[in-house]
C-alpha cells in the first residue's frame, strides 16, 4: 500500500525567515507529485508538479520553489517568507493520469 | 473566470434528508474527483469519476463530461457528513492536475 507523509504538521514562522516543507511517498515508484496551497477561506491552488526526479514545473508563482531530490521526495521551500504565504500546504501524488491522493497537510502561519 | 463552479455554497440539512451537490466546469476536462475536506484541512478522496455514475454506500456521483457537470448525492444524511465537499476537474494540459471549486459547506443537524 502507498503512503504519503508530510512534515511538519504545523509551523509558525517570522516574515523574512526561510521555509522548508517536505513530503515522502512510499510504496509507489516514479509517482507524479504535486504541491497545493490553500489560503484561509480560499480555493486550493496547484503550485508545482513533478513527473520525474530532478524535474519540477511551476504552475502558480508565489515566490516559492520546489525540488524533487529523490524519486519519493518532494520539497517546497523559500528563502524569505511573506505574510501572504500563510495557509495550508498539501502534497499529493498520483499514478499517471488517474486519481490523486493527498497528504495530511502543513498549516503555515507567518507572523 | 472561475473554471469550476460549485453549488450551493452552503447547505443545512436535518439528519435523514438528502443532499445534492453540483459542480459545473467552464472548460473541457479529462476527468474529475470529489473530496471531503476535514475541519483540519486534510482531503479525503470520495470519488474519482471520469464519467458515468458511481456509488459507495450512501454516496452517489454522476459525471457527464459532454455537459461539463458532475454531482454528488448524499442520501439519508448524517451528522458525521458535515464538512466541506470539494470537486476538482482534471486537465492534462498546461501542467494543472486538478482545478478545484470553492467547495460546498454541508451542515447536518439532529
Amino acid at each position: 500500500a502507498q503512503t504519503i507523509h508530510q512534515w511538519p504538521v504545523a509551523e509558525i514562522k517570522a516574515v523574512g525567515s526561510p521555509l522548508s516543507l517536505g513530503c515522502t511517498i512510499k510504496g509507489k515508484s516514479s509517482p507524479n507529485l504535486y504541491w497545493y496551497w490553500q489560503a484561509t477561506g480560499g480555493t486550493l491552488q496547484q503550485l508545482f508538479y513533478s513527473i520525474t526526479v530532478g524535474q519540477v514545473e511551476s504552475v502558480v508563482q508565489l515566490n516559492l520553489s520546489a525540488s524533487r531530490p529523490k524519486d519519493d521526495q518532494f520539497i517546497l521551500s523559500t528563502e524569505k517568507l511573506l505574510l501572504s504565504h500563510s495557509g495550508f500546504y498539501l502534497c499529493a501524488w498520483s499514478p499517471a493520469n488517474t486519481e490523486v491522493f493527498f497528504g495530511k497537510g502543513t498549516r503555515l502561519t507567518v507572523v | 473566470g472561475q473554471q469550476v463552479q460549485q453549488s450551493p455554497t452552503s447547505l443545512v440539512l436535518q439528519e435523514g434528508e438528502n443532499a445534492e451537490l453540483q459542480c459545473n466546469f467552464s472548460t473541457s476536462l479529462n476527468s474529475m474527483q470529489w473530496f471531503y475536506q476535514r475541519p483540519g484541512g486534510s482531503l479525503i478522496s470520495v470519488f474519482y469519476n471520469p464519467s458515468g455514475t458511481k456509488q459507495s454506500g450512501r454516496l452517489t456521483s454522476t459525471t457527464v463530461i459532454k455537459e461539463r457537470r458532475s454531482s454528488l448525492h448524499i442520501s439519508s444524511s448524517q451528522i458525521t457528513d458535515s464538512g466541506t465537499y470539494l470537486c476538482a476537474m482534471e486537465r492534462r494540459s498546461s501542467g494543472q492536475k486538478l482545478v478545484f471549486g470553492q467547495g460546498t459547506i454541508l451542515k447536518v443537524y439532529l
